[in-house]
């Protein structure tokens, strides 16, 4: 079974100051990670995702986020913000063979600030 | 369609209340999702299928909650007996295959609110 820790439920910041998301998860096996974002009344879109390779990986609007095994963490990262990046943002995590559902943690709410 | 389409958008239902809530997935996608995302929560598995064979759902809170794909294509998650607890966004999901990394795109959700 996986698990999913996001450290911050709210991140407020001034608008193209630099931002980290934390993320944390647990599992027996090897993983998928994913970072999603929610805009208000809207359904979840892919920011980007981490299969293999490369524990840097880089996704849309300036995004990106590094798997570090030994510490278990997954943190998205943008240099600089946007006011238009204010959204809630959900790590989620899912085994690597075969089926498997993904896990979401409970989300963290980025307030980018004029 | 070019997305996942949920209908309603937003459904409000008295307690006691039979609802049904409405997925179609991407056109040719094998899998589906269906979560349930409560106010200020990340969203919690509630049911997989493949094609149409339901493969997982032991994330369906009771009895009053069932969801069927007959078809392969579309799918319907119905809610018996509304209590306020359920009130909740409903998210569905679909994906090509479960294979590797492969996306899950997500509709807009189903806002349920219990009266």
């Amino acid at each position: 079974a996986q698990s999913v820790t996001q450290l911050d439920s709210q991140v407020p910041v001034f608008e193209e100051a630099p931002v980290e998301l934390r993320c944390n998860y647990s599992s027996s096996v090897s993983v998928y990670l994913f970072w999603y974002v929610q805009y208000p009344n809207q359904g979840l879109q892919l920011l980007l995702k981490y299969l293999s390779g490369s524990t840097l990986v880089k996704g849309i609007n300036g995004f990106e986020a590094e798997f570090n095994k030994s510490q278990t963490s997954f943190h998205l990262r943008k240099p600089s913000v946007h006011i238009s990046d204010t959204a809630e943002y959900f790590c989620a995590v899912r085994g690597s063979g075969g089926y498997n559902k993904l896990i979401f943690g409970a989300g963290t709410r980025l307030a980018v600030h004029p | 369609g070019a997305g996942v389409s949920q209908s309603p958008r937003y459904k409000v239902a008295k307690r006691g209340q039979d609802v049904a809530l409405r997925c179609d997935p991407i056109s040719g996608h094998v899998s589906l999702f269906w979560y349930q995302q409560a106010l200020g929560q990340g969203p919690e598995f509630l049911t997989y299928f493949q094609n149409e064979a339901q493969l997982d759902k032991s994330g369906l809170p009771s009895d009053r909650f069932f969801a069927e794909r007959p078809e392969g294509s579309v799918s319907t998650l119905k809610i018996q007996r509304t209590q306020q607890e359920d009130s909740a966004v409903y998210l569905c999901a679909s994906s090509l295959d479960m294979t590797r990394g492969t996306e899950a795109f997500f509709g807009q959700g189903t806002r349920l609110t219990v009266v």
